[in-house]
């Protein structure tokens, strides 16, 4: 199984909702990531967990909390979000944190927020 | 962090060569070469990656420069399905970081 799931596919929220998006992955990899990508913009880095453990957090919002209950699954915890947070969601997985591991990426979830 | 420049756009015919070029010029010697490719309505692909020597796959080849400031992705024989955004990233020995340039977006005609 070389695969990355994520669910839900889409989803709209207003700006007073609460809501989560998850990944996962059993590849037995140990890094996972949450990216953002705008449209026609290239993917941005928001987080990564390194064996279970947030390794880097780009300065992004509270807004936006990630979770990663066990080494298959990872969250994003999502409430009070603004419109310009509707963006496509990606996850992706490695093996462990080297320059020279591939990561694998999600189909992503596109996010609306009304 | 580094920085990789690419053209905007490439076209090319089927079943010709590709040759997309990336530049990155401030690259250290513990930076990665990777190449992904984005399909539309798809998340990133990884395609091929670098260090010093020329590598090859069976989905690419990688041409790196002598002094490491280019490189080069080539598909050998371009097909529709190779339509996309073609991402070059630095990327750090012992970092979980992968940094995104703009990328190309290939065109691909019949």
């Amino acid at each position: 199984d070389t695969e990355v799931t994520q669910t839900p596919k889409h989803l709209v929220m207003g700006m007073t909702n609460k809501k989560s998006l998850k990944c996962e992955q059993h590849m037995g990899h140990r890094a996972m990531y949450w990216y953002k990508q705008k449209a026609k913009k290239p993917p941005e880095l928001m987080f990564v967990y390194s064996y279970e453990k947030l390794s880097i957090n780009e300065s992004v919002p509270s807004r936006f909390s990630p979770e990663c209950p066990n080494s298959s699954l990872l969250n994003l915890h999502l409430h009070a979000l603004q419109p310009e947070d509707s963006a496509l969601y990606l996850c992706a997985s490695s093996k462990a944190s080297s320059g020279y591991n591939e990561q694998f990426f999600g189909p992503g979830t596109r996010l609306t927020v009304l | 962090d580094a920085k990789t420049t690419q053209p905007n756009s490439m076209e090319s015919n089927e079943e010709e060569p590709v040759h997309l070029p990336c530049n990155h010029s401030t690259i250290s010697g513990t930076d990665y070469i990777h190449w992904y490719r984005q399909l539309p309505s798809q998340g990133p692909e990884y395609v091929i990656h670098g260090l010093t020597s020329n590598v090859n796959n069976r989905m690419a080849s990688l041409a790196i420069a002598e002094d490491r400031k280019s490189s080069t992705l080539i598909l050998h024989r371009a097909t529709l399905r190779d339509a996309a955004v073609y991402y070059c990233i630095l990327r750090l020995h012992n970092t979980d970081k992968l940094i995104f340039g703009t990328g190309t977006r290939l065109q691909v005609f019949p």
